[in-house]
């Protein structure tokens, strides 16, 4: 079956990098792209960026360029994401998602989200 | 601010029919797809394309577009239906992107 499995909850000084991975099975992972949403606490689903799994070329939505880049290794399936330099504004549930794109593009399996807690 | 603007919050007594909508430019060109959302809980997709289930979503569930108004639409809500649902879409300005509309709360009475 097809899983998406994050990587665990971290706590982060502000200006230490982060990085969450997102590992995918059951599936061939160059088959479909991976996208990334944030949530913070309270808060609505944020659509962050997406990277092409086949050529690793990654956009993101404007607030998320410049700090945010995503990252794979298909050797093991997986796809990540880093936060550099984070600040607390960026605590926050972090998904991946996998994107079925047939005309367009859904997101029909999810990670199980990972938290990253930025505080000093 | 969102390019998707859906209402905050919506109340349905159990049994009847609620409609959530999402309301944006991009959605009179591109579909519209829906996510449910449970306390602690990861998204789940429950509508997708025109008005496609997929597996393990009840019948209840279903989805249409009119304009720039996308609904998502529960007919005969359970408890089990209380959540957030999220609208998604293309971004507008740069339609290979995306984006989320701000949410709906949804309670069940």
């Amino acid at each position: 079956q097809v899983q998406l499995v994050q990587s665990g909850s971290e706590l982060k000084k502000p200006g230490a990098s982060v990085n969450v991975s997102c590992k995918a099975s059951g599936y061939t992972f160059t088959t479909y792209a991976v996208h990334w949403v944030r949530q913070a606490p309270g808060q609505g689903l944020e659509w962050m960026g997406w990277i092409n799994t086949i050529t690793g070329k990654a956009e993101f939505a404007q607030g998320f360029t410049g700090r945010f880049a995503l990252s794979l290794d298909t050797s093991v399936s997986t796809a990540y994401l880093q936060v550099s330099s984070p600040r607390a504004e960026d605590t926050a549930v972090y998904y991946c998602a996998r994107a079925y794109c047939s005309g367009d593009c859904y997101f029909d399996y999810w990670g199980q989200g990972t938290l990253i807690t930025v505080s000093s | 601010s969102s390019e998707l603007t859906q209402g905050p919050a919506v109340s349905v007594a159990l049994g009847q029919t609620v409609r959530i909508t999402c309301q944006g430019d991009s959605l009179r060109s591109y579909s519209t797809s829906w996510y449910q959302q449970k306390p602690g809980q990861a998204p789940v997709l429950v509508i997708y394309g025109k008005n496609n289930r997929p597996s393990g979503i009840p019948d209840r569930f279903s989805g249409s577009t009119s304009g720039d108004t996308a609904s998502l639409t529960i007919t005969g809500a359970q408890a089990e239906d209380e959540a957030d649902y999220y609208c998604n879409s293309r971004d507008s300005s740069y339609n290979h992107l995306r984006v989320f509309g701000g949410g709906t709360k949804l309670t069940v009475l």
